[in-house]
C-alpha cells in the first residue's frame, strides 16, 4: 500500500534561516507527488507538484526516487510563510486516483 | 475559477441525530472527494464519487453514507453522529488536464455534542 510520512509535526525557524520540509513515501510504480499549503483561515490549495519542477513562492521539491523522499525546501524563510503542509502523492487504483494526504508540518516562521 | 462552496462554515449537532454536510461545484468535473482533516492526522479519505450515483469508499468510510444525485453536488452524510466525529470535513474536485490538481471547498467544522 501507498503511504506518505511527514516525520516532524512541527518545525520553527526564525526568519531568513533555510527550511526542510520532509517528506517520504513507499509507492510501486512511478509516483506523481503534490505539496498543498494551508494558510491560517484559508482552505487547502495546490502549491507545487512534482512533474512540472517548479519554484512557488520560493520553494522547490525534488523527487529522490532512491531515498523515495520529495522534501519541500526554501533558502530564505519568510513570516508568510507560515501555514501547514501537506505532502501528498497519488494513489492510483479503483474507479479514480485520488490523492492520499500526509499527517502534515506545521511551519512557524519567527521573526 | 473553479468554485467549490460547503454549505455551513461550523454545524453544532448532537450525538445520534442525522447530519448533512452539503458540497457544491460550479463547474462539470467528475471527481469529488470527501477527506476529514484531524490535527496529527491530516487528511484522511472518506468516500469519493468518479460521476453522478457512482461512489467509491475511502480510508475511513465507517460511520458515513454519501449521495450524488446530481454532478454539481456531492453530500455526505453521517447517519448516527457520534462525538468521534468532530472534526473538519474538507470537500475536493479534481479539475480535469494534465496536472491532476484538487480543489478544496472551504470546509465545514462539525461538533458532535
Amino acid at each position: 500500500a501507498q503511504r506518505v510520512t511527514q516525520p516532524e509535526k512541527l518545525l520553527s525557524v526564525f526568519k531568513g534561516a533555510p527550511v526542510e520540509l520532509k517528506c517520504n513515501y513507499s509507492y510501486s510504480g512511478s509516483p506523481e507527488l503534490f505539496w498543498y499549503v494551508q494558510y491560517s483561515r484559508q482552505r487547502l490549495q495546490l502549491l507545487l507538484r512534482h512533474i512540472s519542477r517548479e519554484s512557488i513562492k520560493g520553494f522547490t521539491a525534488d523527487l529522490n526516487k532512491g531515498e523515495t523522499s520529495f522534501h519541500l525546501k526554501k533558502p530564505f524563510a519568510q513570516e508568510e510563510d507560515s501555514a501547514m503542509y501537506y505532502c501528498a502523492p497519488y494513489r492510483y487504483g479503483g474507479a479514480t486516483n485520488k490523492l492520499i494526504f500526509g499527517t502534515g508540518t506545521l511551519l512557524a516562521v519567527q521573526p | 475559477d473553479v468554485k467549490v462552496t460547503q454549505s455551513s462554515r461550523y454545524l453544532v449537532k448532537r450525538t445520534g441525530e442525522k447530519v448533512f454536510l452539503e458540497c457544491v461545484q460550479d463547474m462539470d468535473h467528475e471527481n469529488m472527494f470527501w477527506y476529514r482533516q484531524d490535527p496529527g492526522l491530516g487528511l484522511r479519505l472518506i468516500y469519493f464519487s468518479y460521476d453522478v450515483k457512482m461512489k467509491e469508499k475511502g480510508d475511513i468510510p465507517e460511520g458515513y453514507s454519501v449521495s450524488r444525485e446530481k454532478k454539481e453536488r456531492f453530500s455526505l452524510i453521517l447517519e448516527s453522529a457520534s462525538t468521534n466525529q468532530t472534526s473538519m470535513y474538507l470537500c475536493a474536485i479534481r479539475a480535469g488536464g494534465y496536472y491532476n490538481e484538487q480543489f478544496f471547498g472551504p470546509g465545514t467544522r462539525l461538533t458532535v455534542l
